[in-house]
């Protein structure tokens, strides 16, 4: 089955600093990939979608000069929390899908705690 | 939007019992999903709906799209210690190709 990998599991960074976070489908091609956040107790919610290759597209209310998203080929996105402060501390998510399919598959997350 | 209404939010019962939950929107969907999510992991799909009306079964889980396209529920017989975990549905918005999530149903098991 479709497998997607996020990495790392858990990060720890100082205010102020950035953080990279990476999303990879390991078994398909992923022509669009999600970045969800959640926070404790609540439900995922949608931050941005991208599509290899094109500038992603961000949900109403989020940062996109704060949270940067690459989607440069079919299997790799990443999203960078630049300037990282104690409220952008969160679970984030990330999801892969291929062109035609309604299939979603998630990552395991990662748990970014800014101190 | 488009939001989906999840019930109940919370679950407390007994092993072997069984459990209904559901969703219900004011929007249609194309796609309903359920989704089981552990602690400090992502979501893990249960069960797709494709079709209204459709009844699906994954082993002691069953769901069902509603008629309307408008709701779904989930059912889980017989409860083992392993169901335990945050249930979500989800919808799938296909002109904007992407999904939308319920609040989520925690569950809870007393052995």
């Amino acid at each position: 089955g479709a497998v997607v990998s996020q990495h790392p599991s858990r990060v720890i960074c100082k205010s102020g600093t950035s953080v990279k976070i990476e999303c990879r489908s390991l078994d398909f091609q992923a022509t669009t990939m999600f970045w969800y956040r959640q926070f404790p107790k609540q439900s995922l919610m949608l931050m941005a979608t991208s599509n290899e290759g094109s500038k992603a597209t961000y949900e109403q209310g989020v940062e996109k000069d704060k949270f940067l998203i690459n989607h440069a080929s079919l299997t790799l996105s990443t999203l960078t929390v630049t300037s990282a402060h104690p409220e952008d501390s969160s679970f984030y998510i990330c999801s892969a899908t291929s062109l035609g399919s309604y299939g979603y598959t998630f990552g395991s997350g990662t748990r970014l705690t800014v101190v | 939007g488009q939001q989906l209404n999840q019930s109940p939010q919370s679950m407390f019962i007994q092993e072997g019992e069984d459990v209904s939950m559901n969703c219900t929107s004011s929007s249609i969907f194309n796609t309903w999903l359920w989704y089981k999510q552990d602690p400090g992991e992502g979501p893990v799909l249960l069960i797709a709906l494709y079709k209204a009306g459709e009844l699906t079964s994954n082993g002691r889980l069953t769901a069902q799209f509603g008629i309307t396209r408008k709701d779904s529920f989930l059912n889980i017989s017989a409860s083992i210690p392993s169901d335990v975990g945050i249930y979500f549905c989800a919808g799938f918005i296909q002109g904007a190709q992407k999904l939308v999530f319920g609040q989520g149903t925690r569950l809870t098991i007393n052995p």
